[in-house]
């Protein structure tokens, strides 16, 4: 089946614009993940949900992140006023149970000029 | 901040030779997960080994685990040009946490 999907793949803003950013998880995936991945690091937890409900968000870096699942199954990062520090890859993940295998998508490359 | 930290940060083999890379993390776990990235491509899922598992294998891969060491290994036997990659350890917290901390990775690389 079709795995994790993620868009734009790619996404340049300018300093001061709101982006979102979109993830469909594999179908049936009840938990959702969002992370961020900086050149030659690992993932960084953002936030994630089980079902429609955001369970922890405690790495997001400020209030101009947020997230949201309304139905249980696509998501929305949004990222408002948009600063140079946010370019990053931003990854989505989902899996089938709560501790589960977690499978990625291939990220969104947010460039802030 | 980070669980997991990778040891080494590269290694270099010739072709057809066994690498072993090394994980520690810093708490207690429910599952400890090992990734693979290609080039800053995609992270692909390679294994997931329970809190009460000792040794895992997924066809050339061989995962062990010890929770009274908080380490973890991944051995790739018989490495091919196409192992080349930076592999990533990732664990969850104890008590339900669902994220996952990942480590900085081993940057491995097969020579032909």
């Amino acid at each position: 089946g079709a795995g994790v999907s993620q868009s734009p793949r790619y996404k340049v803003t300018k300093r001061g614009q709101d982006v979102a950013l979109r993830c469909d998880p594999i179908s049936g995936h009840v938990s959702l993940y969002w992370y961020r991945q900086a050149l030659g690091q690992g993932p960084e937890f953002l936030t994630y949900f089980n079902y429609e409900a955001q369970q922890d968000k405690s790495g997001l870096p400020n209030d101009r992140f947020s997230a949201e699942r309304p139905e249980g199954s696509i998501s929305t990062l949004t990222i408002q006023r948009t600063e140079q520090r946010d370019s990053a890859m931003y990854r989505c993940a989902s899996s089938s149970t709560f501790l589960g295998e977690q499978y990625f998508g291939p990220g969104t490359r947010l460039t802030v000029t | 901040s980070q669980q997991g930290e990778e040891d080494p940060q590269a290694l270099s083999i010739q072709e057809g030779e066994n690498a072993t890379m090394n994980c520690s993390y810093k708490t207690s776990i429910n599952n400890l997960q090992w990734y693979r990235q290609n080039s800053g491509r995609g992270l692909v899922h390679l294994i997931l080994i329970r809190s009460n598992e000792r040794e895992k294998h997924s066809g050339r891969l061989r995962v062990t685990l010890d929770t009274s060491k908080k380490s973890s290994s991944l051995l790739i036997t018989a490495s091919r040009a196409a192992d080349t990659a930076s592999y990533f350890c990732a664990t969850d917290e104890r008590g339900g946490a669902q994220k996952l901390v990942f480590g900085q990775g081993t940057r491995l690389t097969i020579n032909p």
